[in-house]
């Protein structure tokens, strides 16, 4: 059983709708970040988040640390965000490691 | 900004040929990483490095090795390519008392064995 799940697995909107992809884990963290793969491989790291909430433009990330638990909010999708999001759990005591996972693939169509 | 620079985009190699996978990064990171990326199995950790010469073995180390004779450059070695190790492979790196930009990955190289 993967220790970090990730709903839902494919995600389609309409432009301008708002989007919310959930990410819980099952392990103790010292962080959580959110990752956005566009088609062609690169990945770049949105937010590292230890507690709280974050916003970015019109990303949105927040995580309840007691229920383990973090969700990605999309505002006023917009086609340029299709893409991949992962969410990656820093795992205490662990030299900085990476557990990820699947990943949400995002379409947003005009 | 921080970059992390894979060697190669795209490789192909043949079965029984030694690999070697570049990466640098310039800002003087201590912690670097080799992940692979398959469908369905989404990335999983080869090896890391937090500092010059050490290196820990991740969750599937077998078939690789890793060289890290500088900070800024870690190397993944495949010793003898097998067309299982078809992958995306993504490097990247981590200040170790930095919380504040996160990680760093580089570009990604795809490699397919033949």
């Amino acid at each position: 059983k993967n220790e970090v799940e990730q709903s839902p697995q494919n995600l389609t909107a309409q432009e301008g709708e708002f989007i919310t992809i959930n990410c819980s884990y099952s392990v103790g963290i010292s962080a959580l970040h959110w990752l956005q793969q566009h088609p062609g491989g690169g990945i770049v790291s949105l937010f590292m988040l230890s507690s709280g909430k974050k916003k970015h433009g019109r990303l949105i990330a927040t995580i309840n640390i007691q229920e383990k638990h973090s969700s990605l909010h999309i505002t006023a999708s917009h086609p340029r965000d299709s893409a991949v999001y992962i969410c990656a759990v820093r795992l205490t005591h662990s030299w900085g490691k990476l557990q990820f996972g699947a990943g949400t693939q995002v379409v947003v169509t005009p | 900004d921080v970059k992390v620079t894979q060697s190669s985009r795209y490789l192909v190699k043949r079965t029984g040929e030694k690999v070697f996978l570049e990466c640098v990064q310039d800002m003087d990171h201590e912690n670097m990483f080799w992940y692979r990326q398959d469908p369905g199995l989404g990335l999983r950790l080869i090896y890391f490095s937090y500092d010059v010469k050490m290196k820990e073995k991740g969750d599937i180390p077998e078939g690789y090795s890793v060289s890290r004779e500088k900070k800024e450059r870690f190397s993944l070695i495949l010793e003898s390519a097998s067309t299982n190790q078809t992958s995306m492979y993504l490097c990247a790196s981590l200040a170790y008392d930095s919380d504040l930009y996160g990680y760093t990955f580089g570009s990604g190289t795809r490699l397919t064995v033949v």
